[in-house]
């Protein structure tokens, strides 16, 4: 079973307010991800990592940014949070071998109202 | 741009038939992802399929990748309600060391009793 945490697991906050959407895992991973998802929708990647120090932007353009201090902590903030960032974000890991799958957090869902 | 393509989008089907659930990708890749999410919920992963031909089973699920037509198959054994759930594909795409997953559209998969 997959060790990797997200809080909060709901959030309603207003607009202009700034938030970190906490992600973490306890497997070594040297690979996290962040995905956003709306209702019943597919899933798009916003940013990645591949260690320390390493964060790139995924596909899907986001207001948000990442930081990657530590292995196993891969924070979210989002500086000024607005009614169009409404929707579930989803935290994943991976490790190195070719075999290994991305592991989901429970996700967060976010209300910006 | 990879495009990942399910289909059906909709499946609602009687317990105890079968049906297959189809996904098209755009562009060369050995490595392919199932993952099942209830509603609400995260991900989970079902199968990882990694070379041509390759084809996975658990219990009334089976999965197979035909990698030269750019297609996998999610084939559902005598369905139970329990099954129902949205199941999404995803492509494993690496380009110049990065490596990322694109997800398709997702299959909301309903079993009627």
């Amino acid at each position: 079973e997959a060790d990797i945490y997200q809080t909060p697991r709901y959030l309603v906050i207003g607009t202009g307010k700034k938030i970190t959407l906490e992600c973490s895992q306890t497997m070594g991973h040297d690979k996290m991800y962040w995905y956003q998802q709306d209702p019943g929708m597919e899933l798009h990647l916003i940013h990645y990592s591949y260690g320390v120090n390493s964060t790139e932007k995924g596909d899907l353009s986001s207001e948000s940014t990442v930081s990657r201090i530590r292995t196993e902590h891969f924070p979210l903030t989002l500086e000024s949070a607005r009614p169009s960032h409404t929707s579930q974000y989803l935290c994943a890991s991976g490790g190195t071998l070719r075999t290994d799958t991305q592991y989901f957090g429970p996700g967060t869902r976010l209300t910006v109202l | 741009e990879l495009k990942v393509e399910q289909n059906p989008l909709f499946l609602s089907m009687q317990e105890g038939k079968n049906y297959t659930i189809y996904c098209n990708y755009s562009t060369t890749s050995d490595r392919l992802y199932w993952y099942r999410q209830d509603p609400g919920k995260s991900l989970e992963s079902l199968f990882v399929l990694l070379s041509n031909g390759a084809v996975k089973q658990e219990g009334r699920l089976m999965a197979s990748l035909d990698t030269k037509a750019r297609l996998s198959t999610l084939h559902i054994t005598a369905a139970v309600h329990d099954l129902s759930a949205t199941y999404f594909c995803a492509v494993y795409i690496s380009n110049f060391g990065n490596e990322k997953l694109t997800f398709g559209t997702g299959t909301r998969l309903t079993i009627i009793p």
